[in-house]
């Protein structure tokens, strides 16, 4: 039962660009939601949160994006660099406590000079 | 200050056997998380532990167990390995009691199971 969905297992983007990462969710009690980089060999780290209360939350190059209503999320990373290049998950949390994550099964995002 | 630490790196085990994973918390992180992560599969949440405890576990057989140490560093056992078990499995730390807190990632162990 996979909760959190990336439907676009890859995406191919072009250096200076947008690049654009979506995820859905089928839990209504979802209520906090994160996006994590991963590199090859390396665990995932955290790039970007943003809480049911808010619709959009910004740091730097990246912003999420938050449709309640449709259960989406999506990042914008502009302009899109070539260090950028990695799998990003987004993860969604709330209605239980504790620090249960449910985490989509990732996008490979490659960003071509 | 040292990130989390997850011991052995690389791991092949036979089916049958067991298996017991470590995990080293970022200092004074009290909560430790274990993910699986297969291909197609994303990370699946496996348990969290706090203060020595589980809080919350995800939806995975009995074979799958942990346990937390009072220095708040984690273990995580499997026991009668299938060939399904291959996978990366991850360990996350995060500070406190929130589910608002940031979670940081070991670098993860690759177990193998022939």
């Amino acid at each position: 039962d996979q909760q959190v969905k990336q439907n676009s297992p890859s995406l191919s983007v072009q250096e200076g660009r947008i690049s654009i990462l979506n995820c859905d969710y089928t839990n209504s009690m979802f209520d906090y939601f994160l996006w994590y980089k991963k590199y090859p060999a390396e665990g995932p780290t955290f790039l970007i949160s943003i809480s049911s209360i808010k619709d959009k939350n910004e740091d730097g190059r990246f912003t999420v994006f938050l449709n309640k209503s449709a259960k989406h999320l999506s990042l914008h990373i502009v302009p899109s660099q070539p260090g950028d290049s990695a799998v990003y998950f987004c993860a969604a949390s709330g209605g239980r406590g504790g620090n249960q994550f449910y985490f989509g099964t990732g996008t490979s995002l490659t960003v071509i000079p | 200050k040292a990130g989390v630490t997850q011991t052995p790196r690389y791991l092949i085990k036979t089916r049958g056997q067991q298996v017991t994973l470590s995990c080293s918390p970022i200092s004074g992180h009290r909560s430790v998380s274990w993910y699986q992560q297969t291909p197609g599969q994303g990370l699946q949440f496996l348990f969290e532990y706090f203060s020595e405890t589980q809080r919350n576990k995800g939806n995975f057989p009995g074979r799958f167990s942990g346990r937390q140490f009072s220095n708040s560093r984690s273990e995580m056992n499997v026991s009668t390995l299938e060939l399904g078990d291959s996978a990366l499995y991850l360990c996350a730390s995060s500070l406190v009691l929130a589910i608002t807190n940031e979670q940081f990632f070991g670098p993860g162990t690759r177990l193998t199971v022939l």
